[in-house]
């Protein structure tokens, strides 16, 4: 039972343009969602995060928009770089009830092209 | 500072073989976590360390798995009589403290159980 899906296992973007990675979740208990981005061969690497007391968070090219209602969350990249090529995970947990642990979506790989 | 770290990066071994897997966080992060990535699967939680409580064990897939962490600092991830269907990338991650603390990844360890 996934609780967290990405359902596109790929997306490929021009430079410059817009990317648009996006995440559904089943667990309505989740209070805090990530975004990390991964490497070949290295460890996942936090990119941004959200609460669900918020709708949306911004962090220069990067911004996170959580709907609640639809349990949807989805990142934007604006203007995309070709080091944005990565493989990027959506992450969520339950903050507010003690849960630590991370239940992550199966990736989305991102290659942006000049 | 040093990030987290992580040995051997590669291992291979047979099947049935014990294999011991080793986690040096980041000095001073009380929590620490052990995630594995399956090929084409999303990171999978496994078993969570915070400072001198009850580890979260809810992760581990079978009594083969067990880890520890001593001193409130490294730890190390066991796999008794390992399965080919152990193989995958094994992640360690630490953070400050608590859940809304980043969780900071290591490199990985690349298991190949033949």
């Amino acid at each position: 039972d996934q609780q967290v899906k990405q359902n596109s296992p790929s997306l490929s973007v021009q430079e410059g343009r817009i990317s648009i990675l996006n995440c559904d979740y089943t667990n309505s208990m989740f209070d805090y969602f990530l975004w990390y981005k991964k490497y070949p061969a290295e460890g996942p690497t936090f990119l941004i995060s959200i609460s669900s007391i918020k709708d949306k968070n911004e962090d220069g090219r990067f911004t996170v928009f959580l709907n609640k209602s639809a349990k949807h969350l989805s990142l934007h990249i604006v203007p995309s770089q070709p080091g944005d090529s990565a493989v990027y995970f959506c992450a969520a947990s339950q903050v507010g009830r003690g849960y630590n642990k991370l239940i992550f979506g199966a990736g989305t790989r991102l290659a942006v092209h000049p | 500072g040093a990030g987290v770290s992580q040995s051997p990066s590669n291992k291979v071994t047979e099947k049935g073989k014990d294999v011991e897997l080793r986690c040096d966080p980041i000095s001073g992060h009380t929590a620490l976590y052990w995630y594995r990535q399956s090929l084409g699967q999303g990171l999978e939680f496994l078993i969570y360390f915070q400072g001198n409580s009850a580890p979260d064990k809810s992760g581990l897939p079978s009594d083969r798995f067990s880890a520890e962490r001593t001193g409130g600092s490294v730890s190390t991830l066991t796999i008794q009589r390992t399965q080919q269907e152990d193989s995958a990338v094994y992640l360690c991650a630490s953070s400050l403290k608590r859940a809304q603390e980043t969780q900071y990844f290591g490199p990985g360890t690349r298991l190949l159980v033949l």
